[in-house]
């Protein structure tokens, strides 16, 4: 089936402007989360949403990042007033709780990421 | 999640073995211990996962100690397309029900033709 996409997959965006990056989730996963990996570093949690609701919002790393979730599905992060420091990769994932299948038990599936670029 | 100590980077021939390690000597009874690669400009994607006992999948191996302090994933005959960063990683489910993951710093894992 398809996985995890997210649009738009490059994105070059001017200091002070507001972005909104998309992630449509694996189809009946719950939870979704996002993540970012600046150039040459690590992958760093921003957000966590079950269902609609965003048990986990301790990665996000100011308040100009702000997520919502609509319906149980697709997901928007929007950065406001964006500064060169947010340039990264911006990565989507989701899951189930199925133990059953091909899917071991909390198998996170990843997105191809959307490419922040801020000048 | 308890931490854990990888190789910053990896060298293996083509066709050759492949042995990762991983050192977690804070585990706990209850962490899973799980793997993830990263392949070039591409998001994660799982590999194997285990508790106590050695796991294989059509991906991968995985070899837990006994004392589960540390663990090892083994590609059984490396080709290029396994040149990626290779994520060792815990997790207890009895917390990290549906949660985030703590990524580190992996290994980079190069493979010479």
């Amino acid at each position: 089936g398809a996985g995890v996409s997210q649009s738009p997959s490059n994105k070059v965006t001017e200091k002070g402007k507001d972005v909104e990056l998309r992630c449509d989730p694996i189809s009946g996963h719950t939870a979704l989360y996002w993540y970012r990996q600046s150039l040459g570093q690590g992958l760093e949690f921003l957000i966590y949403f079950q269902g609609n609701s965003a048990p986990d919002k301790s990665g996000l790393p100011s308040d100009r990042f702000s997520a919502e979730r609509t319906g149980g599905s697709v997901s928007t992060l929007t950065i406001q007033r964006t500064q060169q420091e947010d340039s990264a990769v911006y990565l989507c994932a989701s899951s189930s709780r199925r133990t059953s299948g091909r899917a071991p038990y909390n198998e996170q599936f990843f997105g191809p990421g959307t490419r922040l670029t801020v000048l | 999640d308890a931490k854990t100590t990888q190789p910053n980077s990896m060298e293996s021939n083509e066709e050759e073995p492949v042995h990762l390690p991983c050192n977690h000597s804070t585990i706990s009874g209850t962490d899973y211990i799980h793997w993830y690669r990263q392949l070039p400009s591409q998001g994660p994607e799982y590999v194997i996962h285990g508790l106590t006992s050695n796991v294989n999948n059509r991906m991968a191996s995985l070899a837990i100690a006994e004392d589960r302090k540390s663990s090892t994933l083994i590609l059984h005959r490396a080709t290029l397309r396994d040149a990626a960063v290779y994520y060792c990683i815990l997790r207890d489910p009895r917390y990290s029900s549906a949660s985030k993951i703590i990524f580190g710093s992996g290994t980079r894992l190069s493979i010479r033709p």
